[in-house]
């Protein structure tokens, strides 16, 4: 199975600022890694895909990029809303695995 | 809009069943692959299944792999799980995804604890 490192495990930051969380895959997942946000009481929201694609309806001041078996999800400009749990998840092959999750809290 | 509605789950006692169902709205459920993805108390997301739009094809993680079936009635936009002989590890809460790889949408969960 392709395990994913994922760091850091805590980030506190504050409003405004920039943060990026890093995942990192035991083998080349070619650009095929996607991000998620989960907060308490919501549904799990997909950010990126592939590596670096934006999904439909999420701002522009959340990138990723990375390819082979090192990514990074950026923040720019925190929102209030954007303090949560962000997982990274590969979908190249079977099994999908995901990283442990990052919690971004506010500082 | 988008709605994954999961329901079937509670608490069942090690060795039981339990089959889990999604109700999908406001998409063409038949052009989509699906997924079941868990996430035990406290810990992280954990891909379970896979079944692609028309049922043809199905993928399991190892560890469910004989016990659990992925299934689905594209005529009641449904989705399925049937979990035979459930054991602890198995506690969790259990998403409903679209899409067989990346969830663009998820449900909020269904809890399933497996305790005597």
């Amino acid at each position: 199975d392709v395990q994913m490192t994922q760091s850091p495990y805590n980030l506190a930051a504050s409003p405004g600022e920039s943060v990026s969380i890093n995942c990192k895959a035991s083998k080349s997942i070619s650009k095929y890694l996607a991000w998620y946000q989960q907060k308490p009481g919501k549904a799990n929201k997909l950010l990126i895909y592939d590596g670096s694609t934006l999904q439909s309806g999420i701002p522009s001041r959340f990138s990723g990029s990375g390819s082979g078996t090192d990514f990074t999800l950026t923040i720019r400009s925190l929102e209030p809303e954007d303090f949560g749990l962000y997982y990274c998840q590969q979908h190249n092959e079977y099994p999908y695995t995901f990283g442990a999750g990052t919690k971004l809290e506010l500082k | 809009e988008v709605q994954l509605v999961e329901s079937g789950g509670g608490l069942v006692q090690p060795g039981r069943s339990m089959k889990l169902s999604c109700a999908a709205s406001g998409f063409t459920f038949s052009n989509y692959g699906m997924a079941w993805v868990r996430q035990a108390p406290t810990k992280g997301l954990e891909w379970v299944a896979t079944i692609s739009y028309d049922g043809s094809s199905t993928y399991y993680r190892d560890s469910v792999k004989g016990r659990f079936t992925i299934s689905r009635d594209n005529a009641k936009s449904t989705l399925y799980l049937q979990m035979n002989s459930l054991r602890s590890e198995d506690t969790a809460t259990y998403y409903c995804t679209r899409g067989g790889g990346v969830g663009d949408y998820w449900g909020q969960g269904v809890m399933v604890t497996v305790s005597s």
